[in-house]
């Protein structure tokens, strides 16, 4: 079973721009979950979603969105770019939610921000 | 979400037994045990959980104490591979959407 493919892998914008990042999860996953990983403020969750519901919301502003389509693929864009906003960029699937399940990570997109 | 407390960094021999300590003092009734690691230049994966009784799989064993406020994770033969930032986190059952939350987590260093 091929795993959470991540599309671009790595990403350069300058401040002012947008981006969109993609997210496949695997086969049958119905949840899938945006995490940014930064030196300073470690790993930390953005939103999942779920059936394309979003379902949960990390604490982060509205410049940050996601959307999932109907083959659970999943996408995040984040308008208006800030220097801050260079990070790597992960995305986590799992087979529905619950404590007993599991998340598989896939590599994660590096984005610069120039 | 409950808060868990780990060591910042631990070394270790290749070939010998590891074991990964975790303070979850708050932890709930119904807060699973989760660990993750992160290889250099990866993204996380998944090691084990469990909620009151030890687990054992391929990758390591979960120790979890009586009172369930600590845990520990067992690398019964550590190899260079297993150099990674690992991370306790815990997840509330009740809750059915999937969202972790990563502390600073431990970082292994296996020395050949």
């Amino acid at each position: 079973k091929a795993g959470v493919t991540q599309t671009p892998r790595y990403l350069i914008k300058t401040r002012g721009q947008q981006v969109t990042l993609s997210c496949s999860p695997i086969s049958g996953h119905r949840s899938v979950s945006w995490y940014q990983q930064t030196p300073g403020q470690g790993l930390q969750f953005l939103f999942e979603y779920f059936s394309e519901t979003q379902r949960n919301k990390g604490n982060f502003p509205g410049r940050f969105s996601g959307r999932q389509f109907s083959n659970s693929r999943s996408e995040m864009n984040v308008s208006t770019l800030e220097l801050g906003d260079s990070a790597l960029y992960l995305c986590a699937s799992s087979a529905s939610g619950g404590a007993g399940h599991t998340q598989y990570f896939g590599p994660g997109t590096r984005l610069t921000v120039l | 979400d409950a808060k868990t407390t780990q060591p910042n960094s631990m070394e270790s021999n290749e070939e010998e037994p590891v074991h990964l300590p975790c303070n979850h003092s708050t932890i709930s009734g119904t807060d699973y045990i989760h660990w993750y690691r992160q290889l250099p230049s990866q993204g996380p994966e998944y090691v084990i959980h469990g909620l009151t009784s030890n687990v054992n799989n391929r990758m390591a064993s979960l120790a979890i104490a009586e009172d369930r406020k600590s845990s520990t994770l067992i690398l019964h033969r550590a190899t260079l591979r297993d150099a990674a930032v690992y991370y306790c986190i815990l997840r509330d059952s009740v809750d059915s959407s999937y969202k972790l939350i990563f502390g600073s987590g431990t970082r292994l260093l296996v020395r050949p």
